[in-house]
């Protein structure tokens, strides 16, 4: 599976938007690319995928390169409850999902 | 739509014991996994089943671990024996066949083995 690099940890303030970016320097033609955070004390929850072009869903935001090398998880207004571990992962249809360590996202007010 | 059920939510027991957990998926998603998640790491992927069938259980400690999913609905992971490293959160998982399909997790079982 093509790996994913991502920051161990980022911050935001309450009410601000929050780029969390993800590179994918190795990513193939096939490889769709999933966000999935992790609450604490909870299993990790699905947030977005998207191939080729951007996505937009009620929770976030999925802005992806031309070249697909690298693509950015966008919360539009991060509230205290965003904090969470955020997990870029790449998988091609079917197939299963490697998480790596992710990022922890802290949301300060 | 109800989640994912696991139980229980914790375990604690002694190395060399055995322990079980149960997971009943969300109605209609034939495809089932287990991830083990030790602390501070991500998931890891222990097995997948499609129905009742396994898909994929090369991270599977064969030799300790085993999984079962009677009838295409619940499953049942065992461990026997457990040693002390398999301390970890437990987690199931279900999708639909059609992929890409999000995964939708339950809360785990958080396992501690002394």
């Amino acid at each position: 599976d093509a790996k994913t690099t991502q920051p161990n940890s980022m911050e935001s303030n309450e009410e601000e938007p929050v780029h969390l970016p993800c590179n994918h320097s190795t990513i193939s033609g096939t490889d769709y690319i999933h966000w999935y955070r992790q609450l604490p004390s909870q299993g990790p929850e699905y947030v977005i995928h998207g191939l080729t072009s951007n996505v937009n869903n009620r929770m976030a935001s999925l802005a992806i390169a031309e070249d697909r090398k690298s693509s950015t998880l966008i919360l539009h207004r991060a509230t205290l409850r965003d904090a969470a571990v955020y997990y870029c992962i790449l998988s091609r249809a079917a197939s299963k999902l490697t998480f790596g360590t992710g990022t922890r996202l802290q949301v300060t007010l | 739509e109800a989640g994912v059920a696991q139980s229980p939510r914790y375990k604690i027991i002694e190395k060399r014991q055995s322990v079980a957990f149960w997971c009943n998926p969300i109605s209609g998603h034939a495809t089932l996994y287990w991830y083990q998640q030790i602390l501070g790491q991500g998931p890891k992927l222990l097995i997948q089943f499609q129905n009742n069938g396994v898909v994929d259980d090369s991270q599977l400690p064969k030799d300790r671990f085993s999984a079962e999913r009677l009838k295409g609905v619940d499953s049942t992971l065992k461990i026997q024996p457990a040693k002390l490293e398999d301390s970890a959160v437990y987690l199931c998982a279900s999708s639909q066949v059609r992929s890409p399909s999000p995964l939708h997790f339950g809360n785990g079982t958080r396992l501690t083995v002394t």
